[in-house]
């Protein structure tokens, strides 16, 4: 299947600091990106679609202002969380499409903000 | 109501056992079904893909949609305690421009050595 690879898979930060997740498709290009979070024990919750180009679509309830996407590239998505505090400790995932209807995940990014 | 259900479970079943994973979908514009299995803090691995109603296997793995009922369901036979993780069902449905993914909650499943 097709690979995606996210950067770095831990991450533990101060309260307030910036951090930045990357998001690669290895073989393939994908016009679109999603960005999930997913807290324990619960499924995953789309934050942002991401077309390459544009700006990404953010469903209701995600601060556009704090979850910062860019998606320069067919192959590479980021995400910045902006001044991040602990109630904002998850694992993200990545996901691309190779086929309009179907996604592929990256291995995920946990983030722990002390 | 949510679009897609399924039972959280936990499902505990035997080594060897045949698994049945279920879930159900409300929505008849829904036209393409998926199952992927996720590990602890690992991101979800795509494992079945369908479009159609009917069954359709890979291995020791059948995905059966019923559309008439819309009803989806994931089969393994010959279970290994290596199965042991959290099953999502999914939907993809055009919306806003893009196919997004319709989630159930995830289905853990331990399987017993």
């Amino acid at each position: 299947g097709a690979v995606v690879s996210q950067h770095p898979s831990w991450v533990i930060c101060k309260s307030g600091t910036s951090v930045k997740i990357e998001c690669r498709s290895l073989d393939f290009q994908a016009t679109t990106m999603f960005w999930y979070r997913q807290f324990p024990k619960q499924s995953l919750m789309l934050m942002a679609t991401s077309n390459e180009g544009s700006k990404a679509t953010y469903e209701q309830g995600v601060e556009k202002d704090k979850f910062l996407i860019n998606h320069a590239s067919l192959t590479l998505s980021t995400l910045t969380v902006t001044s991040a505090h602990p109630e904002d400790s998850s694992f993200y995932i990545c996901s691309a499409n190779i086929k309009v209807d179907t996604q592929y995940f990256g291995p995920g990014t946990r983030l722990t903000v002390l | 109501q949510k679009e897609v259900e399924q039972d959280p479970g936990p499902l505990s079943v035997p080594e060897g056992a045949i698994v049945s994973l279920n879930c159900t979908y409300s929505n008849s514009a829904f036209q393409y079904f998926m199952w992927y299995r996720q590990y602890s803090r690992k991101g979800p691995e795509l494992l079945m893909y369908t479009y159609s109603s009917g069954n359709k296997e890979d291995g020791r793995f059948t995905a059966q949609v019923d559309k008439s009922s819309k009803y989806i369901s994931l089969f393994i036979r010959d279970s290994q305690p290596s199965d042991s993780a959290t099953y999502l069902c999914a939907s993809s449905v055009f919306m806003d421009s893009n196919y997004q993914l319709i989630w159930g909650a995830g289905t853990k499943l331990i399987i017993k050595p």
